[in-house]
């Protein structure tokens, strides 16, 4: 149990145009779900907090316009970015906190690689 | 704000040999998970420690908490190549999985 799905897994995309990636929490709910970044040879860094029915809280630094989050259903959650940049180029990773059920635990997609021309 | 350290931050060690990857971190937490990523791939949850002095054992893998100390130790045994990868702890202030707080990784390379 506790599978995340990403999709899609890669996109490459010209700059100025946006793109959308899905979260899915495959066999379980999720009213909270988060969306990482991810550069190469680094850390993850949390982008965003996403929380089912409400607004996502973004960590500072974060362009809430550009990185629009829609946490619409217990199993969706989508990060839209806008008018995409090169520097938006990056490994974008998504989880899905478990409940009590599943021990407290975030449950982490597989990511999207974004490249953007 | 807390900060998690890794150290080393790279590790090139011998088959059959044994190493440990230290993780300290600067405030109090009772929670902490270890994780594996492979190159291109996302995250492989390994352990996840709970309370102080906590231990948990997969493989040539063995994990440990000392909340005390503010650390964690992931001990290798006998390395073999299968265990090239990064390896991330990350500390959860939330206790609840609300909110984790990744070291910067421990880039391990097991050589024949």
């Amino acid at each position: 149990g506790a599978v995340v799905s990403q999709h899609p897994s890669w996109v490459i995309c010209k700059s100025g145009t946006s793109v959308k990636i899905e979260c899915r929490s495959l066999d379980f709910q999720a009213t909270t779900m988060f969306w990482y970044r991810q550069f190469p040879k680094q850390s993850l860094m949390l982008m965003a907090t996403s929380n089912e029915g409400s607004k996502a809280t973004y960590e500072q630094g974060v362009e809430k316009d550009k990185f629009l989050i829609n946490h619409a259903s217990l199993t969706l959650s989508t990060l839209t970015v806008t008018s995409a940049h090169p520097e938006d180029s990056s490994f974008y990773i998504c989880s899905a906190r478990g409940d009590r059920g599943h021990g407290y635990e975030q449950y982490f997609g597989p990511g999207t690689r974004l490249t953007v021309t | 704000e807390l900060k998690v350290e890794q150290n080393p931050l790279f590790l090139s060690m011998q088959e059959g040999k044994n190493y440990t990857i230290y993780c300290n971190y600067s405030t109090t937490s009772d929670r902490l998970y270890w994780y594996r990523q492979d190159p291109g791939k996302s995250l492989e949850s390994l352990f996840v420690l709970l309370s102080n002095g906590a231990v948990k054992q997969e493989g040539r893998l063995m994990a440990s908490l000392d909340t005390k100390a503010r650390l964690s130790t992931l001990h290798i045994t006998a390395a073999v190549h299968d265990l090239s990868a990064t390896y991330f702890c990350a500390v959860d202030l939330s206790g609840s999985a609300r909110q984790l707080t990744f070291g910067s990784g421990t880039q391990l390379t097991v050589l024949p």
